[in-house]
C-alpha cells in the first residue's frame, strides 16, 4: 500500500538543541499530520497541515514547534529548542482528505531522545 | 480530558479464540471510528472503520460494532491468530475530520 517515509528513524540530541524530523508523505496526499507517542502508549495529535498552513494544533504543539513543507518536499517538524519531555516517537501521517472515511497513512516513526 | 477511552490495556487469548476490545467516547459530535493496528517498530495501520450511521461492519475475521446511544464501540477478532499479536487503537473524529483522537491502546497477545 501507500508508504509514508520518515527520516531518521532514531535521533539523539542534547537538550536545548534544534532538531528537524522529516516526513516524505504519500505522493498525491494533501493533508499532513504529526502525532506524538510516548512509550508505546496513546497517540497524541500535534498538528495538521494543508495548503501550506496549519489547520489545527493541540496544546502539545508548543511554541518551540513548527511545521512546514517547502515546495512539495519533505513535511518537517522542527523543535527549537528541545526539552527533555520532547523525548517520544513522532509519527507523520498523510491523507487524501481531512480524516473522515479517508485513511490516514502513518510512517514508521522517528524515535527522538533528548538527553 | 481523554476523548476516547479504551480497554483492556492488555489481553492474552489462545489461538482460535475470540478477541474483544472495547472503547467509549464522550463527544457526541464524533461520527467516524477507525481501528488501527500497530506492530512493534511500525506506525499504526488502518484495520477497519465505521461511521456512526452504521452499527456493524465486517471485514474477514474482524468486526467492529458501534452503539451510538451508549457511545461505545468494540472490535471483535474471531479465530485469533498469533500474527494478530499487536497493539490495537480505537480512534474517533467528528465531521470536520480535523483531528483523529486515539484511545490508549490494547496490547493483544495471541498464544499458539
Amino acid at each position: 500500500g501507500p508508504k509514508v517515509l520518515q527520516i531518521p528513524s532514531h535521533q539523539i540530541i542534547d537538550m536545548g538543541q534544534m532538531v528537524t524530523l522529516n516526513c516524505d508523505p504519500v505522493s498525491n496526499h494533501l493533508y499532513f499530520y504529526w502525532y506524538k507517542q510516548i512509550l508505546g502508549q496513546q497517540m497524541e495529535f500535534l498538528v495538521n497541515f494543508y495548503n501550506g498552513k496549519v489547520m489545527e494544533k493541540s496544546k502539545l504543539f508548543k511554541d518551540q514547534f513548527s511545521v512546514e513543507r517547502p515546495d512539495g518536499s519533505y513535511f518537517t517538524l522542527k523543535i527549537q529548542p528541545t526539552a527533555l519531555e520532547d523525548s517520544a516517537v513522532y509519527f507523520c501521517a498523510s491523507s487524501n482528505r481531512l480524516g473522515g472515511a479517508e485513511t490516514l497513512y502513518f510512517g514508521s516513526g522517528t524515535r527522538l531522545t533528548v538527553l | 480530558q481523554q476523548q476516547v477511552r479504551q480497554s483492556p490495556q492488555s489481553l492474552t487469548v489462545w489461538e482460535g479464540g475470540t478477541t474483544v476490545l472495547t472503547c467509549s467516547y464522550e463527544d457526541s459530535t464524533f461520527n467516524y471510528f477507525p481501528w488501527y493496528q500497530q506492530f512493534p517498530g511500525e506506525g499504526p495501520a488502518l484495520l477497519i472503520s465505521i461511521l456512526s450511521v452504521s452499527d456493524k461492519k465486517e471485514d474477514g475475521r474482524f468486526t467492529t460494532f458501534f452503539n451510538k446511544r451508549e457511545k461505545k464501540l468494540s472490535l471483535h477478532i474471531i479465530d485469533s491468530q498469533p500474527g494478530d499479536s499487536a497493539t490495537y487503537f480505537c480512534a474517533a473524529s467528528d465531521a470536520n475530520y480535523n483531528v483523529l483522537y486515539f484511545g490508549s491502546g490494547t496490547k493483544l497477545t495471541v498464544e499458539p
